[in-house]
Parts: C-alpha cells; structure tokens; sequence
C-alpha cells in the first residue's frame, strides 16, 4: 500500500540533543513537507521541499534542519538550537499540479518528540 | 503569506445535531479547498474539498458551503455521531502555483451520547 512512514512513533531528547525524525514515501510525490503540531497551534510548517536537493524554510524553521538526497525520503534533525522542541511532529507529502494535486496532503502518523 | 481563519476552536455537539465549522481565508486565487479530519495521536486525512466553482459538495454526512464573494467555506456534518470526535482543520495553498498548504488553527469537535 501506497503512503508515508514516520519513525520513531515516539522520541526523548535530552538536553543540548540533535535528534533526526525519519519520513519515507511510496506515492511517487515530488513535494514533501514538514509540520509541528502544538495543542491550540494548529500546523505549522518547518520545511518543505519541492523536488530532490531542493527544501525552503517554512514559517517556524529555525533550529531545525532538513534533506533532500531521494525523492522519496525527507528527514527532519531537531538541533539543541530548538528550544523547546517538545511537540507532535508531522510529515506529509502532495504530488504536484494544480487543484486537488496539490492540496491533497497525505500525512504520515506522526512522531511524538518529548525533551527529558 | 495566506491567512486562514477557522472557526469555533471547540465544538460540543449531541448526537444526531449538526456540526458546522467556518473558515475565512484571504487570497482568491485558489482552486481547490479542502477539509481534513485529525483523530488522537494519528496524522490528519483529506476528508472533503470543493472546487471554487461550485457553491456546494456533499459526501453523505459531510457537506461544504462555499461562499466566494464572503471568502468563506464552511464543513457541515449532519447527524453527527460520536465517531466524528476528532479535530478538524480546513486548508488553502499559501499562492497561486504554490506548493504551501496553510492550515487553520482546528476545531476540537466532542459529540455526546
């Protein structure tokens, strides 16, 4: 079946950690995507990236890093730089196009990030 | 970069009412605007969209208003049921030709018994 894997499920950092959170797919999408989730915050966007070695910053990217080396595979590294990176971290990927294509997000299950 | 303002934050609804969600969002050059549906500790899923050029989409329970001249869509569910307990978020890309999705902030639904 066609979709996006997260992993780890869930993640303790300790303090001054960089931890990297995995997101792989098999749909074929060009664009992939990363979100931090925080209760009353919504989703709001680290990174995205539109094509292989090639990612923007999002609205909230700092202290967070990202690559692209295969379609197919987007990880995310929370550095000690982060805060307070506590949160739900979601990563999710659309094809590209117009219409639905491209607001069509399919979203992985999430990785539960905690700092120890 | 494109604003979207989703409305109420919490929603308490008995079992067999409707439910009714509002988003308002400010660019108008979008094509396509969708709902997703998040439940507890999973990611969120595309539940319903609706073309701009259409003033309403229903999927059984689920329907979308669409109000292009008040820049407003909103996620009506008919004879909600304690399984729509989950958290609902509407969308629009953040530009024209954009690949950003800006999501609102939620609406936390409870249906009771």
């Amino acid at each position: 079946d066609g979709g996006i894997t997260q992993s780890p499920k869930y993640l303790f950092r300790k303090e001054g950690q960089n931890v990297t959170l995995s997101c792989e797919q098999n749909l074929n999408h060009d664009a992939m995507y990363w979100y931090r989730q925080d209760p009353g915050q919504g989703l709001r966007l680290i990174y995205y990236s539109q094509i292989v070695n090639d990612f923007q910053k999002g609205d909230i990217a700092e202290g967070y890093s990202v690559s692209r080396e295969k379609k197919e595979s987007f990880p995310l590294t929370v550095t000690s730089a982060q805060k307070n990176p506590t949160a739900f971290y979601l990563c999710a990927s659309t094809a590209r196009g117009t219409g639905r294509l491209n607001t069509e997000a399919f979203f992985g299950q999430g990785t539960r990030l905690t700092v120890v | 970069q494109q604003q979207v303002k989703q409305s109420p934050q919490s929603l308490i609804v008995q079992k067999g009412g409707i439910s009714i969600i509002n988003c308002a969002y400010e660019n108008t050059a979008f094509d396509y605007f969708p709902w997703y549906q998040q439940f507890p500790g999973k990611g969120p899923a595309l539940l319903i969209a609706i073309r701009p050029d259409v003033s309403e989409k229903k999927e059984g329970r689920f329907t979308i208003s669409f109000n292009k001249s008040a820049k407003q869509f909103s996620l009506h569910i008919m004879d909600s049921q304690p399984g729509d307990s989950a958290t609902y978020f509407c969308a629009a890309p953040s530009g024209a030709g954009s690949y950003q999705l800006t999501f609102g902030k939620g609406t936390k639904l409870s249906v009771i018994p």
